[in-house]
């Protein structure tokens, strides 16, 4: 398709990993984005990766990009409560980014 | 220090008044966008300022005009607008194309 697709909402725990998940549509886009919105705020970027990496890590958060299946997913371990939040993924296209769907996740104590 | 600015924070206005957002940062940033953003909804480009010029603008309707007087200020200016219009207006600057953009807090916009 022609949209940058992710899931709805995840629900996690406190202190368990969270997994979000992106399908992108430009093989060529150069980097690749994660942004968190919490209620009401603008968007915070987290972290990017280049195109040429598979894997990022920065503190609790691991970027792991899969080309073939353009295919990219953000892992926050130990998940606090203020990480409750929509994150987006965006793609580089030509000039301009590209969000995705957005996905909400909550973290319940 | 990366920090977009966006003033005002929320703006209610009539379908004929006319109003301006603005937003500054202090980078050095060369490009400049405004997004507009709907509830649930990721933002959607609405104008690019490359170098002070406007170099995209997404067919946005005449009754949104974008200004950037130097190269940290971006004004939006907004006249007649509708009330489907409502929704947050958010700023962000980068280095250039292909850079990443830092956002603003934006500014909630109600038209009645």
């Amino acid at each position: 398709g022609e949209d940058v697709e992710q899931s709805l909402f995840l629900s996690v725990r406190e202190g368990d990993s969270s997994v979000i998940n992106c399908t992108y549509t430009d093989s060529s886009s150069t980097y690749l984005y994660w942004y968190k919105q919490e209620p009401g705020a603008g968007l915070q970027l987290l972290t990017y990766i280049f195109s040429n990496m598979d894997m990022k890590q920065d503190q609790r958060l691991t970027v792991l990009l899969n080309k073939k299946d353009k295919h990219l997913s953000l892992r926050i371990a130990d998940t606090q409560t203020g990480d409750s939040a929509i994150y987006f993924c965006a793609e580089t296209k030509t000039d301009k980014l590209i969000f995705g769907t957005g996905t909400r996740l909550q973290v319940f104590p | 220090d990366t920090e977009v600015t966006q003033t005002p924070k929320h703006l209610v206005m009539g379908m004929t008044n006319k109003k301006s957002l603005k937003c500054e940062q202090h980078m050095g940033h060369r490009a400049m966008y405004w997004y507009k953003q709907k509830a649930k909804k990721p933002p959607e480009l609405m104008f690019v300022y490359s170098y002070e010029k406007l170099s995209i603008n997404e067919s946005v309707p005449s009754r949104f005009s974008p200004e950037c007087p130097n190269s940290s200020l971006l004004n939006l200016h907004l006249h007649a607008l509708q009330p489907e219009d409502s929704a947050l207006y958010l700023c962000a600057s980068s280095q250039g194309d292909y850079y990443e953009q830092y956002f603003g807090p934006g500014t909630r916009l109600t038209v009645t």
